[in-house]
């Protein structure tokens, strides 16, 4: 199907274990958007790509990693899972450089559950 | 000073009522803005583009004043459907010449019968 998936849709982790959440769309999208949200916090941004194998940090980068070999795949690794990082998470791709108002629309995931015990 | 700001809410109101909404953010070089609708437990989708002359979409108005860096969202006529966490949303450039779309923390809408 076309669109953005994120698996897995629910994760429950312990403490000090590795993670990956894997995002993937089918528009080829150059932009690519890790989101997380908590209560209070709204959607912080954790990391962005602009373009394949182009990464950057957002607000929150802090225990998390991600990579982008492929256009279509942005995954993000929690290296070692901390309860701090229990949250949902979202993945968002938009089609162009947001600069243009008009068609610019950044689509979202179904959201990751992530519960680290 | 965070990057965009929202009043949180709830904002309840009775069904037909006008609602209006605020956002306010930092970075003046900010180029694109909108709102988007974040239903419980869903992801957000969007609701609007915000262009600098205004723009309207059946019940829904938005507005930009780039001068005071705000940003507006009026709901004229509330449904109950309408209940939901309005996202102001800034693409934000970046010193790395690319741009990352920055969320506030949302305004919940509770509409009443």
């Amino acid at each position: 199907d076309a669109g953005i998936t994120q698996s897995p849709r629910y994760k429950i982790t312990e403490t000090g274990r590795q993670v990956t959440l894997m995002c993937h769309q089918t528009w080829s999208h150059s932009y690519m958007f890790w989101y997380r949200q908590d209560l209070g916090h709204g959607l912080r941004l954790i990391y962005y790509s602009a373009a394949a194998d182009i990464t950057d940090k957002g607000e929150v980068p802090d225990g998390y990693v991600v990579s982008r070999s492929k256009t279509e795949n942005f995954p993000l690794t929690l290296e070692s899972a901390t309860r701090s990082q229990t949250s949902v998470y979202f993945c968002a791709s938009s089609r162009r450089p947001l600069m243009d108002p008009r068609n610019t629309e950044a689509f979202f995931g179904q959201g990751t559950r992530l519960t680290v015990v | 000073r965070k990057e965009v700001e929202q009043d949180p809410g709830p904002f309840n109101v009775p069904e037909g009522a006008t609602v209006a909404f605020n956002c306010t953010y930092s970075n003046s070089a900010s180029q694109s803005f909108f709102w988007y609708r974040q239903d419980c437990r869903k992801e957000p989708k969007l609701l609007m583009s915000v262009y600098s002359s205004g723009n309207e979409d059946g019940r829904f108005t938005a507005q930009l004043n780039r001068a005071s860096q705000y940003i507006s969202l009026l709901i004229r006529d509330s449904k109950l459907s309408d209940s939901a966490t309005y996202l102001c949303v800034v693409n934000i450039p970046t010193n790395t010449g690319f741009q990352k779309l920055v969320f506030g923390t949302g305004t919940r809408l509770l509409v009443s019968p």
